[in-house]
């Protein structure tokens, strides 16, 4: 059974559509994360989300937007994609905000064409 | 400059070779990762420590607060600790998020 589940694996699309990547969790974590790899592998956080409220949003467009439907979940919506979208995008889940230990999805792979 | 930098950022050794990866960071923090990225794309947590010294296996990591860094030791080495390997850091006084190093390219030879 995996812990952080993501859909999907790859994402490839042309640019200005819209995309949504899926992730969930079933370990009983009360926040969830949404990162993004670059080319060179650098991890950043975009957002996070504590019992379906959200508590970081870091300097992201406006084009992206999650959406917490309960703690299990979190989604990721991006709007006219770009070509700088494409990178690897990873959820991850833990117990609590803050200093606790995170649990990886596999990743999403996005290439905007 | 980023607030955690990693040496170095590719390392390459033999087989039983004894490796140390290291991370430095600029904020002070109330609990430190290591990550280790697998070729597949994967992440998983090794470690999470806020002092001294923890061990699992053949890794080993250690912390020193006052000097604001860490090592990732791989005592025996074996090819199948090819990955690369990510320090973060949670900043302290309420900062909830991970900030992440560049990572470190660790290629293990037979």
């Amino acid at each position: 059974d995996t812990a952080v589940s993501q859909t999907p694996k790859y994402l490839v699309t042309q640019m200005g559509n819209d995309k949504s990547i899926k992730c969930e969790q079933n370990l009983g974590h009360d926040t969830m994360y949404w990162y993004k790899q670059d080319s060179k592998k650098f991890l950043k956080i975009m957002f996070s989300y504590n019992n379906k409220e959200l508590i970081i949003n870091e300097t992201v467009p406006n084009r992206f937007s999650p959406k917490s439907p309960d703690k299990a979940h979190l989604n990721l919506h991006i709007n006219s994609l770009e070509l700088g979208d494409s990178a690897v995008y990873f959820c991850a889940s833990s117990f609590r905000a803050g200093g606790d230990i995170q649990y990886f999805g596999a990743g999403t792979r996005l290439s905007v064409l | 400059k980023n607030e955690v930098e990693q040496s170095p950022q590719n390392l390459t050794a033999q087989e039983g070779e004894f490796i140390t990866i290291n991370c430095s960071y600029s904020v002070g923090i109330s609990a430190l990762h290591w990550l280790q990225q697998h070729p597949g794309g994967g992440i998983v947590s090794l470690f999470m420590l806020s002092s001294g010294k923890k061990k699992h296996g053949r890794l080993i990591a250690t912390i020193n607060i006052q000097e604001k860094h860490s090592s990732l030791h791989i005592t025996a080495s074996h090819p199948r600790d090819s990955a690369v390997y990510i320090c973060a850091v949670y900043g302290r006084g309420g900062a909830q998020k991970l900030v992440f190093g560049q990572g470190t390219r660790l290629t293990i030879n037979p």
